[in-house]
This record gives structure tokens, sequence and C-alpha cells, in this order.
């Protein structure tokens, strides 16, 4: 079945250490990426997106994200995390090839920051 | 300021009992969605709208209807609310699907 899966529910890093979020899809062409956060109580803020091109994508606040074809993957990075960082993760997908209005989101990953 | 709002924010209500939230921007946007957002599930499409009198069937459209009879209005009708309805719902923007994506700040719906 199509999906987008994001492998790691919880992650507990400590303040300054690096981070990496997985986020794997299943569509069969290249789908559009997205990665948002949630902070604690809020509505969802774009972190940066992949259309083509340059598959290593630089967002907003310090976080990057690399495109693997080969591993239909799309993985967040941050190389130091703040204590502000904590929040819940969500790679979102618009498949293209089999819908190019829907955008379907994975289940999330939640981010605790221990100081 | 550019924003997506929402309301009511919170709403506990019985089940049978219609029910309208109520989203708008001010962004000239072309695109809206819903989504519910639940433990372990994440975000959930209900509907989309591609334009006005555009709309389809996201991925959990069962039990909810939307119209889209203005550009900056997307309402979420929910004839007979039953329990499994009780959730967090998000109405979003955007200039296409994939634009960027502005969201509302939720609304938390409980149904007994």
């Amino acid at each position: 079945a199509q999906s987008v899966t994001q492998p790691d529910i919880h992650i507990t890093v400590s303040e300054g250490a690096s981070l990496e979020l997985r986020c794997n899809y299943s569509y069969g062409a290249t789908p559009y990426l997205f990665w948002y956060v949630q902070s604690p109580g809020q509505g969802l803020q774009l972190l940066l997106k992949y259309f083509s091109g340059d598959t290593l994508v630089q967002g907003i606040k310090g976080f990057e994200a690399e495109f693997k074809r080969s591993q239909s993957s799309f993985n967040l990075r941050k190389p130091s995390v703040h204590w502000s960082d904590a929040a819940e993760y969500f790679c979102a997908v618009v498949p293209m090839k089999t819908s190019y209005d829907k955008v379907i989101f994975g289940p999330g990953t939640s981010l605790s920051v221990i100081p | 300021e550019a924003q997506v709002t929402q309301n009511p924010r919170y709403l506990i209500t019985v089940t049978g009992k219609k029910l309208t939230v109520t989203c708008s921007q001010n962004m000239n946007h072309e695109y809206m969605s819903w989504y519910r957002q639940d433990p372990g599930l994440g975000l959930r499409q209900i509907y989309y709208s591609m334009n006005v009198e555009v709309t389809d069937k996201g991925d959990v459209p069962e039990g909810y209807k939307v119209s889209r009879k203005e550009k900056r209005n997307f309402p979420l009708i929910l004839e007979s609310p039953s329990p499994n309805q009780t959730s967090l719902y998000f109405c979003a923007s955007s200039v296409s699907s994939y634009n960027e994506q502005f969201f509302g700040p939720g609304t938390r719906l409980t149904v007994l």
C-alpha cells in the first residue's frame, strides 16, 4: 500500500547532539516532499521542502534534509539540537503520479531534548 | 497579518447534533484542506478544495461534508457527529497542494 512512514515514534537527544529523523515513502514516482514541525499546542510550520534538483535541501531553524531516491527516503537532520527543538515532526508527501492534490502525512516523530 | 482562522477552538457536543467548524484565510489561496490529528496517526486529510466550488475527498471523508462557495472560506460540517470523530482538527491553505501550507490554530472537538 502507498504510505508515508516515520519509523521512530519518539526520540530523545541531549542538547547539542546531532539529530536525524527518518521518513520513507512508498510511491512509485518521486513525490513532492515536506517536513513540518508542530511545537506544543501550536499549529504546523513548514521546515523545508523538496521538489527536484539538489538532493540536499536547507530549511529554517538550521534543519536540512536529504532525498535519496534509491531508498525512497527524505531524512531530516540537524547538527546541533537546541532545547527549543522539542516538538512533533511530520514528513508529508504529495504523491504526484497518483494524485497532484492530496497531501499525505506520516504519523510523526516526537522529539524530546535533554538539557 | 496573513493567517488562517478557525472557530470554535474548542467544542464539546453530543452524538447526532449537527455542527460546523469554520475556516477562513486572508491570503487569497486557492487550495484549502481539512485534517484531523489523532495520536499515533499523524494528520489525515479529510477533504480538500482546489478552488471555489471544487472539492474532493481525502483519505478519511466519511461522516464529513465541506463546501467552498467563497475563496476565503472552507467550512467543515459534521451532520451527525459520533464519538469516533473526537479529534483535533486543522484547516490549512496554500497556493497549491505542493506549496507551503499555512495551518490554523486547530479545533479540539469532543463528541460525547
